[in-house]
């Protein structure tokens, strides 16, 4: 099946520890997205990734690094510098804006990140 | 910035009613605008996309209408089932800003 795999479902992280979000795609999108969800906030962009080797800041990329060394793969982690990393982190991925218009947007189902 | 606007936050419609679904957003050029589903814990799944030059896009029960120029879609829901339950958001794509701007999303609940 083609899509967008988030692991794992449930991530469970100690004060000052690193850890890292999973996101695997297998439909050949250029363009892959990390977005935070908290209640009552919306989705927030934290980075995005128009090609390989290439990333950008979203609006709340403190505390949090990723890589894009594979077109399939886009891995956030969430450093001991972010300080309130409890949220629900999804994935994404597009085509990309080289087609005028025709970006639809996919989704993983998502990781749930508490701090314990 | 693009700012995106869903109200009502939250509504219950009987079953068999349809559901509107209203978002609003303020910079009228955008590539495109897509309506999302998401269920409790869960990710998003896209359910159309309404490119720049559409008016709307039709998919089963839905329907989903663009007018750029007021900055408004609605998406209709036809003979709302209990199985529509979910929270909706609208999400669009600005020109020269490469990325998707969300609205908070309209949570419904379809009373069978």
């Amino acid at each position: 099946d083609g899509g967008i795999t988030q692991s794992p479902k449930y991530l469970f992280r100690k004060e000052g520890q690193n850890v890292t979000l999973s996101c695997e795609q297998n439909l050949n999108h250029d363009a892959m997205y990390w977005y935070r969800q908290d209640p009552g906030q919306g989705l927030r962009l934290i980075y995005y990734s128009q090609i390989v080797n290439d990333f950008q800041k979203g609006d709340i990329a403190e505390g949090y690094s990723v890589s894009r060394e594979k077109k399939e793969s886009f891995p956030l982690t969430v450093t001991s510098a972010q300080k309130n990393p409890t949220a629900f982190y999804l994935c994404a991925s597009s085509i990309g804006l080289g087609v005028s218009g025709n970006t639809e947007a996919f989704f993983g189902q998502g990781t749930r990140l508490t701090v314990v | 910035k693009q700012e995106v606007t869903q109200i009502p936050a939250a509504l219950s419609v009987p079953e068999g009613e349809n559901l509107v679904l209203n978002c609003s957003f303020t910079d009228s050029a955008i590539y495109n605008l897509q309506w999302f589903r998401q269920d409790p814990g869960k990710g998003l799944t896209s359910l159309l996309l309404i490119q720049s030059s559409q008016r709307e896009q039709t998919s089963g029960r839905l329907n989903a209408s663009l007018d750029k120029s007021s900055g408004r879609s609605t998406l209709y829901i036809a003979a709302s089932q209990p199985g529509d339950s979910a929270t909706y958001l609208c999400a669009v794509l600005t020109y020269g800003n490469n990325r998707l701007a969300f609205g908070k999303g309209n949570q419904v609940v379809v009373i069978p």
